[in-house]
């Protein structure tokens, strides 16, 4: 199994600018979650799905992210006008359906570095 | 949301135990401990999880205390490959029928632990 697959793998563009991050969940798996790691705030949950529908949308900073998964094996995360201050490392991860009597882990994707300038 | 205390940082030599530790005394009485680690630029892998019993797998063991308000996880001989930021993490209940929290995972700062050769 080639794991969680995340592009593009570095990002780099002008404030201003609309950058779309993809994610390809690990097939089967039907919980998928999109996170943001900075310094500042360290790991933080912007959005999960649960088979193909969302959740809980919580975590998302404000109107300019947006994110949508048409289908069980692809998902984006949109900004659109990007800031710098929404330069990040974004994770996507998957799991299979957990319930309250067992846990399935989180597998995340190797992430995607974000630079707005 | 439950919080958990780890200290920010912990140095190991190679080939010796490191035991890091966990505060969440405001721990509920359906909360998972879960720990997870960040290796340098990659994503989070899981660990390690228990609810009550201390827990042994191929990678770490879990002691948990017995008024559940502490952990600890227990790293038998340390590598220089487990060089990483460790989360510590209570899982928000489930409830399957509400649909809802469905495996979300609160990460704190985590534990920077060192590996000296």
């Amino acid at each position: 199994d080639a794991g969680v697959i995340q592009s593009p793998r570095h990002e780099v563009t002008e404030m201003g600018q609309e950058v779309t991050l993809r994610c390809k969940p690990i097939s089967g798996h039907n919980s998928l979650f999109w996170y943001r790691q900075t310094m500042m705030r360290g790991l933080e949950l912007l959005i999960y799905f649960n088979n193909n529908v969302p959740i809980d949308d919580s975590g998302m900073p404000e109107d300019r992210f947006s994110a949508k998964m048409p289908n069980a094996s692809f998902s984006t995360l949109k900004i659109q006008p990007s800031e710098p201050r929404d330069s990040a490392v974004y994770f996507c991860a998957s799991s299979p359906k957990s319930s309250a009597l067992s846990y399935n882990e989180q597998f995340f994707g190797p992430g995607t570095r974000l630079t707005v300038l | 949301d439950a919080k958990t205390t780890q200290p920010n940082s912990m140095e190991s030599n190679e080939e010796e135990p490191v035991h890091l530790p966990c505060n969440h005394s405001t721990i509920s009485g359906t909360d998972y401990i879960h720990w997870y680690r960040q290796l340098p630029s990659q994503g989070p892998e899981y660990v390690i999880h228990g609810l009550t019993s201390n827990v042994n797998n191929r990678m770490a063991s879990l002691a948990i205390a017995e008024d559940r308000k502490s952990s600890t996880l227990i790293l038998h001989r340390a590598t220089l490959r487990d060089a990483a930021v460790y989360y510590c993490i209570l899982r928000d209940p489930l409830d399957p029928d509400r649909g809802s929290t469905l495996g979300r995972l609160y990460f704190g700062r985590g534990t920077q632990l060192t590996v000296w050769p």
